[in-house]
Order: structure tokens, then C-alpha cells, then sequence
């Protein structure tokens, strides 16, 4: 069975850091690309980051590039994010999402979130 | 960057219902759209990918279709469980994935 555990999410000042960790497991984590996606309180979903099967590719949303890395260890099938500079709007739900593709055709893979943690909060409040 | 616009962003439905759902593109995503279902206090689920085709487990009552800049996700019958906000994600540029805004479907 797949799954995800995202931990390390809590209450951090304005200009703290944190580091998030997600936990994977019942899947060949080193075959996968995966994403940090946030959700603040009562808004939709953003995406935050991507990070492919090794380091040599890396996106970020425009409003975290500078202040956040995403890593990974896939000997120890985990995914990391470390959130620097930390601002009142970062203040969200995190989640790790495996992607997924799901087929391909014509030259082009078609790929969606297949797999979310439970998501982990963040609140940065002073 | 690639906006999505989803609309309605709300919307009263009543069970058995069809329902139509439409996510528009700021500029041409071939058929890169997913679209996810939400349930409160929960994490997404994947409904459909590649704008058209249904994810494993996924009840036939959904659907999605459309190309380049239109999309639209629809439930041919609404069941009690489906009501969700749903999201539609383009990926067809993977430096900056997007998703639309959500649209939540309410009881009427």
C-alpha cells in the first residue's frame, strides 16, 4: 500500500524556518517524482515544488523560489522541504503528492497527483 | 505563467443531477489537465488525467474532456458522496504547475 507521512509542520515566528519531511513507503520512491503543495486555511490549493527522480530537477512556485529548497533521500525514501524566510502567507496545510504518469502517447506523458500525504500545518504567527 | 479559471466557483445541486464543470486555460495546455476531488479536513484525490482519462477506482459517473484551452469535468448522476470541491491542475509546464481556483459543489 502506498503511502505518504508528511511531520516537522507547527508554529514558527515570521522570518523562522522549519523543515518538513515526507515519509514514503509501498512504492519504489527513487522511480518517482514528487511535490510539496500547500493549502492555506479556507483557500485552494497551490502548488509549491517539484523535484524529479534525482536533483537535476528542480521547480518552484514563483512565491517560495529563494526562500524554500526541496530535497530528497531516496535511500531513506523521504522527501524534504526547508521553508526559510517564512512570511504570515505561508500559513497552510503542506502535502507531498507523488507524480504520476500516467500514460504516454505521441512524444507526450500525461502525468497527475496520484498519491497525497495527510498534510501537515504550518502557522507562522508571531 | 498559466492561469486556470474554473467555473462556477460554486454551485447547488441536487442528488441525481448532472453536473458540468469548466476549467479554461490562459493559453493552450493540449490535454495536460487533472482534475482532483476534495472533501473537507481531507487531501485531494485524483479524478481524472491526461483531460480525459479516469484514474483507477474512479466511478464511471465522471468524466472530463476538451483540449488546448477548455476543459470540463462533468458527473453524469450526483451521488451524496460526491459532494467536494473540485480542482483542475495543468501540467503542461512542469516549471510551474497551476490549479484553478476550485469549484464546490453544495446541496440545494
Amino acid at each position: 500500500e502506498v503511502q505518504l507521512v508528511e511531520s516537522g509542520g507547527g508554529l514558527v515566528q515570521p522570518g523562522g524556518s522549519l523543515r518538513l519531511s515526507c515519509a514514503a513507503s509501498g512504492f519504489t520512491f527513487s522511480s518517482y517524482g514528487m511535490n510539496w503543495v500547500r493549502q492555506a486555511p479556507g483557500k485552494g490549493l497551490e502548488w509549491v515544488s517539484y523535484i524529479g527522480t534525482t536533483t537535476s530537477t528542480i521547480y518552484y512556485a514563483d512565491s517560495v523560489k529563494g526562500r524554500f529548497t526541496i530535497s530528497r533521500d531516496n535511500a531513506k525514501n523521504s522527501l524534504y522541504l526547508q521553508m526559510n524566510s517564512l512570511r504570515a502567507d505561508d500559513t497552510a496545510v503542506y502535502y507531498c503528492a507523488r507524480d504520476w504518469i500516467g500514460h504516454c502517447s505521441g512524444g507526450s506523458c500525461y502525468s497527475g497527483f496520484d498519491f497525497w500525504g495527510q498534510g501537515t500545518p504550518v502557522t507562522v504567527s508571531s | 505563467d498559466i492561469q486556470m479559471t474554473q467555473s462556477p466557483s460554486s454551485l447547488s445541486v441536487s442528488v441525481g443531477d448532472r453536473v458540468t464543470i469548466t476549467c479554461r486555460a490562459s493559453q493552450s495546455i493540449s490535454r495536460y489537465l487533472s482534475w482532483y476531488q476534495q472533501k473537507p479536513g481531507k487531501a485531494p484525490k485524483l479524478l481524472i488525467y491526461a483531460a480525459s482519462s479516469l484514474q483507477s477506482g474512479v466511478p464511471s459517473r465522471f468524466s472530463g474532456s476538451g483540449s488546448g484551452t477548455d476543459f470540463t469535468l462533468t458527473i453524469s448522476s450526483l451521488q451524496p458522496e460526491d459532494f467536494a470541491t473540485y480542482y483542475c491542475q495543468q501540467s503542461y509546464s512542469a516549471l510551474l504547475y497551476t490549479f484553478g481556483q476550485g469549484t464546490k459543489l453544495e446541496i440545494k
